[in-house]
């Protein structure tokens, strides 16, 4: 099975600031790496696909990029409904469609 | 507003079973992949199941394998989670989503989840 990490697990920051979350796979998934954002008693939601296509009506300071088995979704000009727990998704294997265990962006 | 809807959850003894159900309002089941994915409060998410546009093509995770089964009513615009031989470790929130149109897991449409406890 293919295992994700995610780094770091937790992490604080200001309104304005940029913000990277990596996550590595245990074994290349080409670009079948999606991320998603949860709040608090929310579902998720849906961010970026594909490693780098964003999904629609999402804000364009989200952006995500890599390939093979490490990839980084990028957070510009954080804003205040951005904090949040922040999770990666492979769907290289068909049948396991495993998810990092999350990166919490808090208030500074 | 487009809306998944889940329900059937609740309290139940380990071996015991479940049927969860996942309704759709102002959006479409047809033509598209459903999944349930499943989350402990607090803790991350695992996805649990997935079902093709006409049923034909089903796949489990492994810790659910055997014991849960994944269906849909596209006329009722419900998808179903059966769950048999409930233990403690399927306690969790359960989620109903719908893929992105075109795309097999790409999560676009979440429900609010419904919460299963399997306990004594």
């Amino acid at each position: 099975d293919i295992q994700m990490t995610q780094s770091p697990s937790s992490l604080s920051a200001s309104v304005g600031d940029r913000v990277t979350i990596t996550c590595r796979a245990s074994q290349s998934i080409s670009r079948y790496l999606n991320w998603y954002q949860q709040k608090p008693g929310k579902a998720p939601k849906l961010l970026i696909y594909a490693t780098s296509s964003l999904q629609s009506g999402v804000p364009s300071r989200f952006s995500g990029s890599g390939s093979g088995t490490e990839f980084t979704l990028t957070i510009s000009n954080l804003q205040g409904e951005d904090f949040a727990t922040y999770y990666c998704q492979q769907t290289y294997t068909t049948g396991e469609f495993t998810f990092g265990p999350g990166t919490e962006v808090a208030i500074k | 507003e487009m809306q998944l809807v889940e329900s059937g959850g609740g309290l139940v003894q380990p071996g015991g079973s479940l049927r969860l159900s996942c309704v759709g309002s102002g959006l479409t089941f047809t033509n598209y992949w459903m999944h349930w994915v499943r989350q402990v409060p607090g803790k991350g998410l695992v996805w649990v199941s997935r079902i093709n546009s006409d049923g034909s093509d089903i796949l489990y995770g492994d810790s659910v394998k055997g014991r849960f089964t994944i269906s849909r009513d596209n006329a009722k615009n419900t998808v179903y989670l059966q769950m048999n031989s409930l233990r403690a470790e399927d306690s969790a929130i359960y989620f109903c989503t719908r893929a992105v149109y075109g795309r097999v897991s790409e999560f676009e449409y979440w429900g609010q989840g419904t919460l299963v406890t399997v306990s004594p």
